[in-house]
């Protein structure tokens, strides 16, 4: 159980363009979802927390106006990386939770890999 | 503000045997949780352990156990009788248990652990 997707796996896109990157969880329902940033061979950095029918709370010097995120079930959160640019490849991994606590554990998803041309 | 340091880039060992990867962190929280997350080739991150900073007794997964040393603010991860498939990137993680940023997942940047035939 705990299983949690994104779609798609990887994507290439113009700059310019607008990508939206799909996180859903197959067989529980997330109340919380995060979205994670890994550049290459560095951690994991938390750009936003979502909770389901709520705004998104967004980390320190992420845009929330580039990186629009929206959690419109328990099942389904996307990030949507608006008039994308080279800077904004990544790896973009999101992950799931049954709650916000801490003692909820968070169930990742595969990652996406967003490459700007 | 929190930090996590991971100060071995790169670890190997040789199958079969045990090695140790070293964590600190830096909080003024009195509550939270640490985590070891592993990355394999294929990116998804897997929760391997976790303790809860309250609780005195280290905690322990099959092979896995780590060393918490709450004053010393140092949380080791310990895998004996390494497998080849334990070869990842070995992530050390803190989430403070209360406050706004609960459940919000601080990375440090990583191990990489290669296990040897």
């Amino acid at each position: 159980g705990a299983v949690v997707s994104q779609h798609p796996s990887w994507v290439i896109c113009k700059s310019g363009t607008s990508v939206k990157i799909e996180c859903r969880s197959l067989d529980f329902q997330a109340t919380t979802m995060f979205w994670y940033r890994q550049f290459p061979k560095q951690s994991l950095m938390l750009m936003a927390t979502s909770n389901e029918g709520s705004k998104a709370t967004y980390e320190q010097g992420v845009e929330k106006d580039k990186f629009l995120i929206n959690h419109a079930s328990l099942t389904l959160s996307t990030l949507t990386v608006t008039s994308a640019h080279p800077e904004d490849s990544s790896f973009y991994i999101c992950s799931a939770s049954r709650g916000g606590a801490a003692y909820n554990e968070q169930f990742f998803g595969p990652g996406t890999r967003l490459t700007v041309l | 503000a929190q930090t996590v340091t991971q100060s071995q880039p790169e670890m190997s060992v040789q199958e079969a045997e045990t090695v140790t990867l070293s964590c600190t962190y830096d909080t003024s929280e009195s509550n939270y949780y640490l985590f070891w997350y592993k990355q394999p080739p294929s990116r998804q991150m897997i929760l391997v352990i976790r303790q809860e900073a309250y609780k005195q007794q280290n905690a322990t997964e099959n092979r896995f156990s780590v060393n918490f040393q709450k004053a010393a603010k140092s949380f080791s991860l310990k895998i004996s009788d390494s497998q080849l498939g334990d070869t990842a990137m070995y992530f050390c993680a803190f989430a403070p248990a209360i406050g706004g940023s609960q459940g919000n997942l601080i990375f440090g940047k990583g191990t990489k652990l290669s296990v040897k035939p």
